[in-house]
């Protein structure tokens, strides 16, 4: 089946705009993650969703990111007012459930440029 | 203090050897697992591997096995017969399950197979 797919691929942008990215998870998945990767680093957990429950957000860095999904699917984040430092991959990634033995499975991710 | 540590920025290791990549993990919680992830150049993150902290076995997966040493919270990756194509960014990552369920994830080595 399909996995995760994330839009766009690439994203250039002035800093100051707002920007959103969009992540299709697989289908049947109900959790969701979104992920930051700056260059050369590990991922740094950004926002959880579980189902229908309230979203954790304990990762955000600022209150510029926000994120929702709609109908326990699609999921977008938004990045207001960007920022340099803002600037890396943002990956997404869904699992069958919450449990902690549940593989995560990852989209090949939106390269965000902030000018 | 850092949940996950990978010691090790850079490996090098020819075709046809064993190569051992070290994690060692930070955790009071008695419920968790453990994942190993590679990431090609391409930047996609590939599962590879899942210990819970309860298998009483490491666990194996093709060339891959995981060397779970529990009492002195290390989760190490061993890739038998190395190929060319192993050459990529590995991550170690941890989930607790008191603490939710995104992954916490290493700095990651980056491992390098030669002919």
């Amino acid at each position: 089946g399909a996995g995760v797919s994330q839009s766009p691929s690439n994203k250039v942008t002035e800093k100051g705009k707002d920007v959103e990215l969009r992540c299709d998870p697989i289908s049947g998945h109900t959790a969701l993650y979104w992920y930051r990767q700056s260059l050369g680093q590990g991922l740094e957990f950004l926002i959880y969703f579980q189902g229908n429950s309230a979203p954790d957000k304990s990762g955000l860095p600022s209150d510029r990111f926000s994120a929702e999904r709609t109908g326990g699917s699609v999921s977008t984040l938004t990045i207001q007012r960007t920022q340099q430092e803002d600037s890396a991959v943002y990956l997404c990634a869904s699992s069958l459930t919450r449990g902690v033995q549940n593989e995560q499975f990852f989209g090949p991710g939106t390269r965000l440029t902030v000018l | 203090a850092q949940k996950i540590t990978q010691t090790q920025p850079g490996m090098f290791v020819q075709e046809k050897e064993a190569v051992t990549l070290d994690c060692t993990y930070d955790t009071s919680d008695p419920s968790y697992g453990l994942f190993w992830y590679k990431q090609p150049s391409s930047g996609e993150m590939i599962f590879l591997i899942y210990q819970g902290s309860y298998d009483q076995q490491n666990a194996t997966e093709g060339r891959y096995s995981l060397n779970f040493q529990k009492a002195r919270k290390s989760a190490n990756l061993v890739i038998s017969a190395s190929q060319l194509g192993d050459s990529a960014m590995y991550f170690c990552a941890m989930r607790e399950n008191q603490a939710g369920t995104a992954l916490i994830f290493g700095k990651g080595t980056t491992l390098s197979v030669s002919s």
